[in-house]
């Protein structure tokens, strides 16, 4: 079946470090790509979203690149701050009758001054 | 310009109680969909509504477990004689299509004691 797999946390950095999560997925069919944060006691955001082969998502300095010949959906930002340590989902989603996002396990990100 | 509305924010039960979370999706949004988080784990999909039908519940529970949007007022999730298992945190999601990124709540927080 379709699967989201991501990299194990947790994932601990400096303040302007570089960051990756690793995501991959199994799919069918096309799916869409998403990233979604969560913050300490708060539901899911998201984050940024690709639709199709090679569509890269932005927002807030994240970055991803829809890469289906690598099935793959990696996150990443140049320089992060202590404001984004939270967990980080990846999750794919068809939508039609198959409704829902599949997600994968989350990344937990904490970054140090 | 309310997001998705989830209360309570923490439930607590007792055993063999049962437990009803509520949702109220953004306005204008008639797809909503019920995530179970359980601790140091990512979102399972439990059951996709839409106004008065049940389009996908193949997330949840055979028993005890069942859901419900009516024409009017909130989505309801309900859980018949709680057990300690059945602690986790719940997330209701709502969008205005289907194929569209989802919203979320910032969840229900369920402790069965």
């Amino acid at each position: 079946g379709d699967s989201v797999t991501q990299m194990e946390g947790p994932v601990t950095l400096s303040e302007e470090a570089f960051l990756t999560i690793n995501c991959t997925y199994t799919a069918t069919g096309y799916p869409s790509l998403f990233w979604y944060v969560q913050y300490p006691g708060e539901g899911l955001q998201l984050l940024l979203k690709a639709t199709k082969a090679d569509d890269k998502g932005s927002n807030k300095g994240f970055e991803a690149t829809y890469r289906k010949e690598t099935t793959s959906f990696h996150l990443e930002k140049g320089s992060v701050q202590v404001s984004d340590s939270a967990v980080y989902f990846c999750a794919l989603y068809y939508g039609g009758s198959q409704g829902n996002l599949i997600f994968g396990k989350g990344t937990k990100l904490s970054v140090k001054p | 310009n309310a997001g998705v509305m989830q209360n309570p924010r923490h439930l607590v039960r007792r055993r063999g109680q049962e437990a009803r979370l509520r949702c109220s999706p953004m306005k204008g949004h008639s797809h909503v969909y019920w995530y179970r988080q359980l601790p140091e784990e990512g979102l399972k999909f439990m059951v996709y509504l839409q106004k008065e039908n049940i389009i996908d519940e193949s997330g949840m529970p055979k028993e005890r477990f069942s859901a419900e949007f009516p024409k009017e007022g909130p989505s309801i999730l309900r859980i018949q004689q709680v057990v300690r298992g059945d602690s986790a945190a719940y997330f209701c999601a709502s969008s205005p299509a289907s194929g569209h990124g989802c919203t979320f709540g910032s969840g229900t927080r369920l402790t069965v004691v």
